[in-house]
């Protein structure tokens, strides 16, 4: 079944630019939207954006000025970046795709595989 | 933006029934989906569209939704219940994600 499996440094410096890839394997990258979500430490989950995998995206607004959402078919991953970080951006990064159900009212997009997380600091 | 609304807590004894509200404008014209989260693990999808349930997932666990309430209901309740759960849903008005601020189901 699909996997998926985030990667990246696990420490950043403030100011600098967080960069995370996620990995798809046992499926394509293709026909779906995908998603990263973050979880500071005790704290619930906040969406940051999705990807379409042909290159459409769509920001948290609380986020926008500083996400880069970015994927490459080829390579079946896609990526985060996050520019300026503090303190703040201290959290598990996970990655999820977004199944859907279609029906005539519309689609609607859930997240059903999600990778394991991965934990980034945000210290000097 | 749309907001939900969760309880950060609920309390249920073994066996005896859960019940975990997200409060949300008109929720009940939008698809709301569930996700269980237990300490350092990745969230689960429980519930999707609603009230389906993915496969794998108990009889146990079922959703409803309608006007500014939708609620995930756990039906006798087990000790390996107890986990953080979150409402989420896709606003397709804006095009964003949105999660509930989550619950903490404790069994007492």
């Amino acid at each position: 079944q699909v996997q998926l499996q985030e990667s990246g440094p696990g420490l950043v410096k403030p100011s600098e630019t967080l960069s995370l890839t996620c990995t798809v394997s046992g499926g394509s990258i293709s026909s779906y939207y995908w998603s990263w979500i973050r979880q500071p430490p005790g704290k619930g989950l906040e969406w940051i954006g999705y990807i379409y995998y042909s290159g459409s995206t769509n920001y948290n607004p609380s986020l926008k000025s500083r996400v880069t959402i970015s994927v490459d078919t080829s390579k079946n991953q896609f990526s985060l970046k996050l520019s300026s970080v503090t303190a703040a951006d201290t959290a598990v990064y996970y990655c999820a795709r977004h199944d859907r159900v279609i029906t005539f009212g519309g689609y609607y997009y859930y997240m059903d595989v999600w990778g394991k997380g991965t934990t980034v600091t945000v210290s000097s | 933006s749309y907001v939900l609304t969760q309880p950060p807590s609920v309390s249920v004894a073994p066996g005896k029934t859960a019940r975990i509200t997200c409060g949300g404008n008109n929720i009940g014209s939008k698809s709301v989906h569930w996700y269980q989260q237990k300490p350092g693990q990745a969230p689960v999808l429980v519930i999707y569209y609603d009230s389906d349930r993915p496969s794998g997932i108990p009889e146990r666990f079922s959703g409803s939704n309608s006007g500014n309430t939708a609620t995930l209901t756990i039906s006798r309740v087990e000790a390996g219940d107890e986990a953080d759960y979150y409402c989420q849903v896709w606003d397709s008005s804006s095009d964003l994600v949105v999660f509930g601020g989550g619950t903490k189901l404790t069994v007492l």
